[in-house]
Order: C-alpha cells, then sequence, then structure tokens
C-alpha cells in the first residue's frame, strides 16, 4: 500500500515563498505528483516528478529526492490566488492510479 | 479540447432512487477514472477504467456501478444510495504511461442523498 504525510496547513503573506512538503512510503514507486484545489473547485495539475530534483514551472517548483522517500512544492512571489488546497500523489508501479495525500490547506494573507 | 464535462452539476435523490451520472472527455485519453471526495479530504479512488475495461475497483459497494460505453464517456449508476454518500463526485482521465500521473479532472456533480 501507499502513504503520504503532509502538513494540513500552511499561512504565508502576499509575494513569499512557501514550501510544502510531502514524504511518502510505497511499495514501488512511479512518480510524485501535485496538484491544486480552490474552494468549490476540481483539482488540477501543477507538476510531476519521476527523477530526482528540480522541476520548474513558472512561478512553481516541484523537488523530488527517492532515496529520502521525499518531496516538496515550492511557490514563489505568492498571491491571494494561490489560496487553496494542495495535495501530493504517488503512484505505485503497476498500478495505473494515483493516492493522494491528505492536503495541506494554504492560506495567502495580505 | 481540453476538458472533461460532467453532468449534472447537482443532484439530489432519495434513498431507492436511480440516477447516472455521466462524464465525457474528447483528449483521446484512454484511462478514465472516477473519485469521490467530502469535504476537506482528498478525493478518494472509486474506480479506473484503462481501454474501456474495468482495470481498478477499490472494493466501492455495490450501489455505485460504473459504465464505459465508449472511449469517450463514463457513467456512473446509482441505486438505493445511504446519506453518507453524499460527496462530490468526480471523474478524471488521463493518457497511459506516465500520463497516469497527470490528470484531468471534470468539475464534479455535488450528490446530496436524503
Amino acid at each position: 500500500g501507499q502513504s503520504l504525510e503532509q502538513p494540513s496547513e500552511v499561512t504565508a503573506v502576499e509575494g513569499a515563498i512557501v514550501q510544502i512538503n510531502c514524504t511518502y512510503q510505497t511499495s514501488g514507486f512511479y512518480g510524485l505528483s501535485w496538484y491544486q484545489q480552490h474552494d468549490g473547485g476540481a483539482p488540477t495539475f501543477l507538476s510531476y516528478n519521476a527523477l530526482d530534483g528540480l522541476e520548474e514551472t513558472g512561478r512553481f517548483s516541484s523537488f523530488l529526492s527517492r532515496s529520502d522517500s521525499y518531496g516538496y512544492l515550492l511557490l514563489q512571489e505568492l498571491q491571494m490566488k494561490d489560496s487553496a488546497s494542495y495535495f501530493c500523489a504517488v503512484r505505485d508501479t503497476g498500478r495505473r492510479a494515483l493516492t493522494f495525500g491528505s492536503g495541506t490547506r494554504l492560506q495567502v494573507q495580505p | 479540447d481540453t476538458e472533461v464535462t460532467q453532468t449534472p452539476k447537482h443532484l439530489v435523490m432519495g434513498m431507492t432512487n436511480k440516477k447516472s451520472l455521466k462524464c465525457e472527455q474528447h483528449m483521446g485519453h484512454r484511462a478514465m477514472y472516477w473519485y469521490k471526495q467530502k469535504a476537506k479530504k482528498p478525493p478518494e479512488l472509486m474506480f479506473v477504467y484503462s481501454y474501456e475495461k474495468l482495470s481498478i475497483n477499490e472494493s466501492v459497494p455495490s450501489r455505485f456501478s460504473p459504465e464505459c460505453p465508449n472511449s469517450s464517456l463514463l457513467n456512473l449508476h446509482l441505486h438505493a444510495l445511504q446519506p453518507e454518500d453524499s460527496a462530490l463526485y468526480l471523474c478524471a482521465s488521463s493518457q497511459g504511461g506516465t500520463g497516469f500521473n497527470e490528470q484531468f479532472f471534470g468539475p464534479g456533480t455535488r450528490l446530496t442523498v436524503l
């Protein structure tokens, strides 16, 4: 089976940088993904890391260390619209499905 | 077209009703998913269809019955539901291979069971 841990809540101010960590335990591993979900909305894909290192997409970056079973999502130049829940998700080898972490609720304050 | 559509947006049903949720995508994705999401919780996988065949059933009660009529459509048939089944039901799709990690979600159907 799989289990993922991420903080339940994070608060930051506009313009700041925030890092949301995710540790995972899986019997196999086929990549770590990140999704954003605004209240009342659907999850939207942000990034995917299959290999160690940093992937950058605009203000968002995602990092993976497979040896530490650890990854993080880095959000820079925070904006009010970044207030949302962020989920990390893993896919086991041989399983065509994702398991989501419990989610981190990010609140951006003015 | 990079959109997954779901109908209806909202559904209220009694415990004796039969209803269906519908999902459609025209991105050529060959994997489609049903998730259930309760408030302040992550999406919880229910079913996965891969190339129109059911590949994962996460021990979902038989009152939920999925159907994949073709590669673009996914239905979820509901019968004799319980009040605790009230939730947001999300449909998603993805490509195969590494694309399984990038799922496109529909807006969901908010279901209330009375």
